[in-house]
């Protein structure tokens, strides 16, 4: 399955300030996504990002807030931006390779904005 | 959004012991995910499962998809101290509009007594 590299792993953000976040998957996969996870509770998707075009976002969640970028089959980055607390969390980010194989999921970016 | 339903929330158990949790669900899925997250890490999969009454084993973990397709079981057996963690079920399906969705359970979050 895919090996997925995420960065960073955590970061301390002012508010009102973006982070960028990127992905680096080791081999080319179909579809890749952006998931937030509070500490102790489960995945919640932000969007699909898409090859070439705009991502798929989940209700909720808007494309000001988390612009996502897809230049390859390999590579995705979700920034956060105009950071406030509320955006403390982890960020996940997950590929898919088609198929029957699995979601492969990166180590996360533990954000916190103070 | 819409999420799975996963019992127990949580389990606290001795060394060698066996665990059973699962997931229910009022949709059907065409496949099942098991996953487990250690503290600071993505998720990782452990067995995913694609038909309808599948016995699926990887090493001392088993499960099951449901032969009505809306449930699943996950069993460890021989609890070791390793096995600490948390423990996401994720049924997967495609929508209307023929995009692969991913739904997660909440999580049940194992502790193992040495």
């Amino acid at each position: 399955s895919a090996v997925i590299s995420q960065k960073p792993s955590r970061d301390i953000c002012q508010r009102g300030t973006s982070l960028t976040i990127q992905c680096q998957v080791d081999s080319q996969v179909t579809m890749m996504f952006w998931y937030r996870q509070q500490p102790g509770q489960s995945l919640t998707l932000i969007a699909t990002a898409n090859q070439g075009s705009e991502a798929t976002y989940e209700s909720g969640f808007v494309i000001d807030k988390f612009p996502i970028s897809r230049p390859n089959l390999t590579f995705s980055t979700l920034t956060v931006s105009n950071m406030s607390p509320e955006d403390s969390s982890i960020y996940l980010c997950s590929a898919h390779a088609g198929g029957v194989s699995g979601y492969t999921f990166g180590s996360g970016t533990r954000l916190t904005v103070v | 959004g819409q999420q799975l339903n996963q019992s127990p929330q949580s389990m606290f158990i001795q060394e060698g012991e066996d665990v059973s949790m699962n997931c229910t669900s009022s949709s059907i899925f065409n496949t099942w995910l098991w996953y487990k997250q250690d503290p600071g890490e993505g998720p990782v999969l452990l067995i995913a499962l694609y038909k309808a009454g599948e016995l699926t084993s990887n090493g001392r973990l088993t499960a099951q998809f449901g032969i009505t397709r809306k449930d699943s079981f996950l069993n460890i057996s021989a609890s070791i101290p390793s096995d600490v963690g948390i423990y996401f079920c994720a049924g997967s399906f495609i929508n209307a509009g023929n995009n692969r969705k991913l739904i997660w359970g909440l999580g049940t979050s194992l502790a193992v007594n040495p």
